[in-house]
């Protein structure tokens, strides 16, 4: 069964430091998104991304944030200058062009920022 | 804006009984659509079920199923005959439409299932 994969599943980094974290949609999926996840707390919406620009971002993504579909199979989410506040567990994920079937989560990238 | 509302933050549950989580919501779209996700402690979501605004039945995947009750804004979800592998962190997710196809979710604080042998 296809499935999203992402890359690395943990990352450390000092604060201030850039981090790119990279994932691989199902291959006939259209959109793509990124949340986060800060330890113990609810899933938050970050950024959609269609047609090779964002179709809609949150108020979390500011411009410390960028999102890059390099190739047709990747699709990367970088922090320029990472924060403590941004560690968290981050998901991809993915959705076809047609239905209501849901979006398929990536396993999630877990960021540490020191 | 959309809000999802889930007040259980934890449970317990003895093996093969039955458990309801509770979801409520809140949304001034006419059409929109909750989802249910499962998060084990490894950390991933594992999407378990679906309703959409416009549908008439009550949605079911195997033991999951999801009591929608539209006029009430909740969308529980039960867990018929629990096992010891349901126990899992269950988040409540509500779709809303972006356009052409595209959506976004806002998903509720989750609650923690524990079940008991």
């Amino acid at each position: 069964e296809p499935e999203v994969t992402q890359t690395p599943s943990h990352q450390v980094t000092q604060m201030g430091q850039e981090v790119i974290l990279r994932c691989v949609p199902i291959s006939n999926h259209l959109y793509f998104y990124w949340y986060r996840q800060i330890l113990g707390q609810k899933v938050e919406f970050l950024v959609s991304f269609y047609n090779n620009e964002i179709s809609e971002k949150s108020e979390i993504f500011d411009d410390q944030f960028s999102v890059e579909r390099p190739d047709g199979s990747n699709f990367t989410l970088k922090i320029r200058s990472t924060k403590l506040e941004d560690s968290a567990m981050y998901f991809c994920a993915s959705k076809g062009l047609a239905g209501p079937s849901g979006q398929f989560f990536g396993p999630g990238t877990r960021l540490t920022v020191l | 804006a959309q809000k999802i509302t889930q007040t259980q933050p934890g449970m317990f549950v003895q093996e093969k009984e039955a458990v309801t989580l509770d979801c409520t919501y809140d949304t001034s779209d006419q059409s929109y659509g909750l989802f249910w996700y499962k998060q084990p402690s490894s950390g991933e979501m594992i999407f378990l079920i679906y309703q959409g605004s416009y549908d008439e039945q009550n949605a079911t995947e195997g033991r999951y199923s999801l009591n929608f009750q539209k006029a009430r804004k909740s969308a529980n979800l039960v867990i018929s005959a629990s096992q010891l592998g349901d126990s899992a962190m269950y988040f409540c997710a509500m779709r809303e439409v972006l356009g052409f196809g595209n959506e976004k979710l806002t998903f509720g604080t989750g609650t923690r299932l524990t079940i008991i042998p």
